[in-house]
């Protein structure tokens, strides 16, 4: 099947410094991934859509100097949290789009940041 | 009124029961439905994946649309601890890449 894996699984931080989390579609090419942002007990927030070589596409309300997004090869995306506040932290999940297949959503395991 | 209503439950079920678990969606350009399942602290897993009216049955699985009624459903039988999770619809329109999700399902089933 579709594997998606999303490093690093856990990652805390101090207030004012980025982190960068990483997508990456192990078994097939995904020229569409996606960053959603989920809080406790709640539903998958789109964030952004990343089209592989061009800019990511954000959603309403998120600041996309905030959260930059690359995606810089069929296989990769990246997103970076940059100048971590404790308001940030949250559970961040990629996908990927199998653009091969019936254009299904294969999701990572998830993020999960802290920022003290 | 959101596009998906899914009732967030809990829904506590005895191991071996029938899990009935449903959302509504009052968009008609939704043509793609799907199910996912979410442990704590993980990301979704794709467990159903449909584009027609009708039945789709997969092992312990069964997925059904109504798209007259704007309706889906998802049944789990002979249903097992491990099955205790949350799960969520989400739909697709025929034109764009996003999905719409419900709110999810929170379901447990006890021993």
């Amino acid at each position: 099947g579709a594997v998606v894996s999303q490093h690093p699984s856990w990652v805390i931080c101090k207030s004012g410094t980025s982190v960068k989390i990483e997508c990456r579609s192990l078994d097939f090419q995904a020229t569409t991934m996606f960053w959603y942002r989920q809080f406790p007990k709640k539903s998958l927030m789109l964030m952004a859509t990343s089209n592989e070589g061009s800019k990511a596409t954000y959603e309403q309300g998120v600041e996309k100097d905030k959260f930059l997004i690359n995606h810089a090869s069929l296989t990769l995306s990246t997103l970076t949290v940059t100048s971590a506040h404790p308001e940030d932290s949250s559970f961040y999940i990629c996908s990927a789009r199998d653009a091969g297949g019936k254009y299904i959503q294969y999701f990572g395991a998830g993020t999960r940041l802290s920022v003290l | 009124q959101k596009e998906v209503e899914q009732d967030p439950g809990p829904l506590s079920v005895p191991e071996g029961a029938i899990v009935s678990l449903n959302c509504t969606y009052s968009n008609s350009a939704f043509q793609y439905f799907m199910w996912y399942r979410q442990y704590s602290r993980k990301g979704p897993e794709l467990l159903m994946y449909t584009y027609s009216s009708g039945n789709k049955e997969d092992g312990r699985f069964t997925a059904q649309v109504d798209k007259s009624s704007k309706y889906i459903s998802l049944f789990i039988r002979d249903s097992q601890p491990s099955d205790s999770a949350t799960y969520l619809c989400a739909l697709r329109a025929a034109a764009g890449n996003k999905l719409t999700f419900g709110g999810g399902t929170r379901v447990l089933v006890k021993p």
